[in-house]
């Protein structure tokens, strides 16, 4: 069983820039969620995909979007990089649907924007 | 609305004591579920124990249980014979109703000293 995979681990990048975070699934899962950890804080839920589509989405502005594609893996894309938007952006994977209620999380990408 | 909060910003124990990390959630829906992830500073979350509303028993989980108080809205987390390993951010979350979004605590630094 291969567990949540997430690329980069770090990542610079200047304020305007766009930027595109990677996540690979856990094998058998459906179900992609991204949050969003600043320093000291808890994860915040910035949106959910199921089955290719975004099913849930937090409080976070337009420019956050996301993309899960057939095999379950799915992107982060954040355009216009603000400084606030420096945190560790987590993927989880689950199964919708199943019996598992709990996500499985991947390592993260740090990502600073200056 | 639910919401989730974790009052003590850091903890400290004795190796091979036990602690309890507090927790107390509010939500109007009666089916929820409450999680406890460990987080260390490789930045993954690992989940540790799942608790149901509905369930009438406190779960457990090798080391880890969960005191499970409905009346007072409180779901603490027991980590019994506590190893340095176990130092780490701990973080409650809770999802109610139809909805697969957890909605996570601020967290606690556990300490564990030897």
């Amino acid at each position: 069983e291969t567990g949540v995979t997430q690329s980069p681990t770090h990542l610079i990048k200047t304020r305007g820039q766009q930027v595109t975070l990677r996540c690979s699934s856990q094998s058998g899962h459906n179900t992609v969620s991204w949050y969003q950890q600043a320093l000291g804080q808890g994860p915040q839920f910035i949106f959910q995909y199921y089955r290719e589509e975004e099913n849930g989405r937090g409080n976070f502005p337009p420019r956050f979007s996301g993309l899960q594609f057939p095999n379950y893996s799915s992107e982060l894309n954040v355009n216009a990089l603000e400084l606030d938007d420096s945190a560790l952006y987590l993927c989880a994977s689950s199964l919708l649907g199943g019996e598992g209620y709990e996500q499985y999380f991947g390592p993260g990408t740090r990502l600073t924007v200056t | 609305a639910q919401k989730i909060t974790q009052t003590q910003p850091g903890m400290f124990v004795q190796e091979k004591e036990a602690v309890t990390l507090d927790c107390t959630y509010d939500t109007s829906d009666p089916s929820y579920g409450l999680f406890w992830y460990k987080q260390p500073s490789s930045g993954e979350m690992i989940f540790l124990i799942y608790q149901g509303s509905y369930d009438q028993q406190n779960a457990t989980e090798g080391r880890y249980s969960l005191n499970f108080q409905k009346a007072r809205k409180s779901a603490n987390l027991v980590i019994s014979a506590s190893q340095l390993g176990d130092s780490a951010m701990y973080f409650c979350a809770m999802r109610s109703g139809g909805s697969y979004i957890p909605t996570f605590g601020r967290g606690t630094s556990l300490i564990v000293h030897p």
